[in-house]
């Protein structure tokens, strides 16, 4: 069993589309994030919730919305998608806020042209 | 926040020990050294983590100067499979939780 899955795993989209990302941890795990990997592969917190509660939004753009229906699940909406979106955004969660351990998702390549 | 700094890239042999430097003299008494690695078209995979103690798990060792101010993660005997960029991160704990800031890192190539 996979214990953070994000699908799609690749996607291509044109510019001004709006696409989700979905992700979903079987570990039971209270804290799940976003990340984002750019073409340097530098890898950047976007956001971090935790028992569903938003918790850091590292000054990501408003087009990139973030939603935790339950705490297994945290999706990543992006509206207007710009040339710059283009990426590998990784899921991850850990068992509390302040794990030491984050186990991440084998990322979304998110392509937009 | 202290930041790290780390060789672009190092070559190993096979089956043995990968030395991996980290450059963290900033660091302040509270924080913590971890390590993470990526394998190709892979997320970033936890190793290992320390505060001023040398710590051993069965993936790695962490070697930890006395002042803190530099660390080694080893592999001890190397396998192709080892083959990743290697973070040395200290850890950001903000107000808000549990931020993990990743450099560019090391890459290791472990050849045959």
């Amino acid at each position: 069993d996979t214990a953070v899955s994000q699908t799609p795993k690749y996607l291509v989209t044109q510019m001004g589309n709006d696409k989700s990302i979905k992700c979903e941890q079987n570990l039971g795990h209270d804290t799940m994030y976003w990340y984002k990997q750019d073409s340097k592969k530098f890898l950047k917190i976007m956001f971090s919730y935790n028992n569903k509660e938003l918790i850091i939004n590292e000054t990501v753009p408003n087009r990139f919305s973030p939603k935790s229906p339950d705490k297994a699940h945290l999706n990543l909406h992006i509206n207007s998608l710009e040339l710059g979106d283009s990426a590998v955004y990784f899921c991850a969660s850990s068992q509390v806020l302040d794990s030491y351990t984050i186990y991440f998702g084998e990322g979304s390549w998110l392509t937009v042209v | 926040d202290a930041k790290t700094t780390q060789p672009p890239s190092m070559d190993c042999a096979e089956g043995r020990a990968a030395n991996l430097p980290c450059n963290h003299s900033t660091i302040s008494g509270n924080e913590y050294v971890y390590w993470y690695r990526q394998i190709h078209s892979q997320g970033p995979q936890y190793i290992i983590h320390g505060l001023k103690n040398n710590e051993t798990n069965e993936m790695a060792s962490l070697i930890i100067t006395e002042d803190r101010k530099s660390s080694t993660l080893i592999l001890p005997h190397a396998t192709l499979r080892d083959t990743a960029v290697y973070y040395c991160i200290v850890r950001v704990w903000g107000e808000y939780g549990n931020k993990l800031a990743f450099g560019a890192g090391t890459i290791l190539r472990v050849k045959s």
